[in-house]
Formats: structure tokens, C-alpha cells, sequence
């Protein structure tokens, strides 16, 4: 069964400040891994995906992610966060072979942005 | 607005009444999914459709839970006696197919008393 691990519950950072979100995930082949943000009562915006190829993605908002396998991680990177930045931020994996789509999300990191 | 549409955004209803969502995805899109969130956890899958077919219902899924997407567009997700331990956010995702990243509606939140 997948299933996706992040550690830290909460992480407070300074406006312009570096962020490093972590996700480890369990999953018996190569994996398809997302980064989604939520911000509160909202539903899930999808920020980079990785499928194959290039293990360093770009996502949308300035986000990056790096894949690596052998520490079964896909953590989430921003240079210079901004205020609104602020949100939920959820890691899911999901299959990739069909009859088995579901995406299996982490307990989400809340990330508070301090001026 | 062209994303996934879900109705409606609130709900609140009281221990044994059944309840009733709705979910358009997005035009063209095959699948369709739903998943259940509760307050400090992530989205939980429940079940997903390919066109009208419901291809995975989750153990979450209990006898009380019946989705439908009967011509392969919106989908309707429906509660019977409902219990205080439903109370969620019920999120809808569609996606054009296996492969592909799932787009997300705003979710219904539904409240039981």
C-alpha cells in the first residue's frame, strides 16, 4: 500500500526567507508525486507534479521539488517565500498503472509566513 | 469559470437526515473522484469514475455512501442517516485520464448535528 509521510506538522518562516517542506513516500515502483496547496476552506491547487524524467521540477509560484529515490523523498522548495504563501501544503503520491488512480496525501505542513 | 464545481459549498444537516452532493468536472474530463477531508488531515480517497463506471470504492465507503455519475459527466455523492462522524469536506477531482494530475474543486462542507 503507498502511503506518504510529513514530518513536520507546522513551520513558521520570515517573509523572504528560504522554505524546505519535507515529504517521504512508500510505494513499491516508481511513483507519480504531487505538491498541492490549500488555502483555508478552499479546495486543493495543484503546484508541480513529478511522473518521470528530470527529478528536479518547476512548479507554479516560484516552487520547486527534487525527487530522489533513494531516500523515497519529493520535498518541496521556495528560494524566497511571500506572505501569501501562506497555507496548507499536502504531498500525495499515486499509482501508475490502471484500475488503481486514488492519490494518497500526507497529513499536510501549515506554513505561517512571519513579516 | 471552467474548473470542478461542486454543490453545494455548505451543508448542514441533522443525525439521520441524508444528504446530497454535487460534482461537475471539468468538460471532456473521464475521471472523476471523491475524496473526504476531516479537520488536520489530508484528502482521504472514497471512489473514482471512469466515464460511468465506478472503477474503486474505498473501505471508507461504508453502505451508507452511494456515488453515481449516470451519463459520465457531474457525479452525485449521497449520505443516508447520516452520523456526526460524517462531518467533513467532501472534495470532487477530475482528470482527463490515467496519467494526469487531478484538478480539484472548492469541496462542499458538511456539518451534522
Amino acid at each position: 500500500a503507498q502511503s506518504v509521510t510529513q514530518p513536520d506538522i507546522h513551520i513558521t518562516v520570515s517573509e523572504g526567507a528560504s522554505l524546505e517542506l519535507r515529504c517521504n513516500y512508500s510505494y513499491g515502483a516508481t511513483p507519480y508525486l504531487f505538491w498541492y496547496v490549500q488555502s483555508p476552506g478552499q479546495g486543493l491547487q495543484l503546484l508541480l507534479k513529478y511522473f518521470s524524467g528530470d527529478t528536479l521540477v518547476q512548479g507554479i509560484k516560484g516552487f520547486e521539488a527534487e525527487f530522489k529515490r533513494s531516500q523515497s523523498s519529493f520535498n518541496l522548495r521556495k528560494p524566497s517565500v511571500h506572505w501569501s504563501d501562506a497555507a496548507e501544503y499536502f504531498c500525495a503520491v499515486g499509482a501508475q498503472f490502471f484500475g488503481n488512480e486514488k492519490l494518497t496525501f500526507g497529513t499536510g505542513t501549515r506554513l505561517t509566513i512571519i513579516p | 469559470d471552467t474548473g470542478v464545481s461542486q454543490n453545494p459549498r455548505h451543508k448542514i444537516t441533522k443525525r439521520g437526515q441524508n444528504v446530497t452532493f454535487r460534482c461537475d468536472p471539468i468538460s471532456e474530463h473521464n475521471r472523476l473522484y471523491w475524496y473526504r477531508q476531516t479537520l488536520g488531515q489530508g484528502p482521504e480517497f472514497l471512489t473514482y469514475f471512469q466515464n460511468e463506471a465506478q472503477l474503486e470504492k474505498s473501505r471508507l465507503l461504508s453502505d451508507r455512501f452511494s456515488a453515481e455519475r449516470p451519463k459520465g459527466s457531474f457525479s452525485t455523492l449521497e449520505i443516508q442517516r447520516t452520523e456526526q462522524g460524517d462531518s467533513a469536506m467532501y472534495l470532487c477531482a477530475s482528470s482527463p485520464g490515467q496519467g494526469h494530475e487531478q484538478y480539484f474543486g472548492p469541496g462542499t462542507r458538511l456539518t451534522v448535528t
